[in-house]
């Protein structure tokens, strides 16, 4: 069955160091996202792709960085971590022409 | 820009009772509007959608009716049950498959 996977799904590290979050999807779909959920705030917009060697910022892009090398995968970069990073972290997908997006599993970052 | 509102939570409800939960928001165009619903340690999953004015989504006992007039899409279940415990996002999106912007979530807690 076609999914999308996240890993790792839980991460501790230190302020400063550079995390990257995988993201994994086995539908060849062309589009994906990275989210953020934080209390009170919902799910916010990091970065999304319309395809390989596309990527845009989202809402709160800033301390964060995405490369598309292949239809398949859409890795997240913390270049510096830092404590406010501290949150869960969503990758999701979708095709074209009215396919919702579907969701990771999520991974649970904590910045010390 | 667009945005979603939310009732606060949480909502505890006793078993077979009635669910509103609900949701405004505000476009500048004419989005398609989502329920996602997320149970306790799990990614997020689509419970419904609706993609026009007057469109009733339904699916699992819930409902939600793209009301334009209002700018309303609440949630409503006729007989809520303890599985249905989980936090519910309302969000929109310009199309389907595109990025979606969420609203902050409602947490449900059934008690039996």
């Amino acid at each position: 069955d076609a999914e999308i996977t996240q890993s790792p799904r839980h991460k501790i590290t230190e302020t400063g160091r550079q995390v990257t979050l995988a993201c994994h999807q086995t539908w060849n779909h062309n589009n994906m996202f990275w989210y953020r959920q934080d209390l009170g705030h919902g799910l916010r917009l990091i970065h999304y792709s319309y395809g390989v060697h596309d990527t845009n910022k989202g809402e709160v892009s800033d301390g964060y960085s995405v490369s598309r090398s292949n239809t398949e995968d859409l890795p997240l970069t913390l270049e510096s971590a830092a404590s406010s990073q501290t949150s869960v972290y969503f990758c999701a997908s979708s095709g074209t022409l009215q396919e919702t997006q579907y969701f990771g599993p999520g991974t649970r970052l904590l910045v010390l | 820009g667009d945005s979603v509102t939310q009732m606060e939570g949480p909502v505890t409800l006793s078993e077979e009772a009635f669910l509103t939960i609900n949701c405004t928001y505000t476009a500048t165009g004419y989005p398609s509007l989502f329920w996602y619903v997320q149970y306790p340690g799990e990614g997020l999953q689509l419970l419904l959608k609706a993609t026009k004015a007057d469109d009733k989504g339904s699916n699992k006992g819930f409902e939600a009716t793209y009301r334009k007039e209002t700018t309303s899409f609440h949630l409503e279940k006729g007989s809520v049950q303890v599985s249905d415990s989980a936090v519910y996002f309302c969000a929109l999106s310009e199309n389907s498959y595109d990025k979606v912007i969420f609203g902050p979530g409602t947490s449900l807690s059934v008690i039996p």
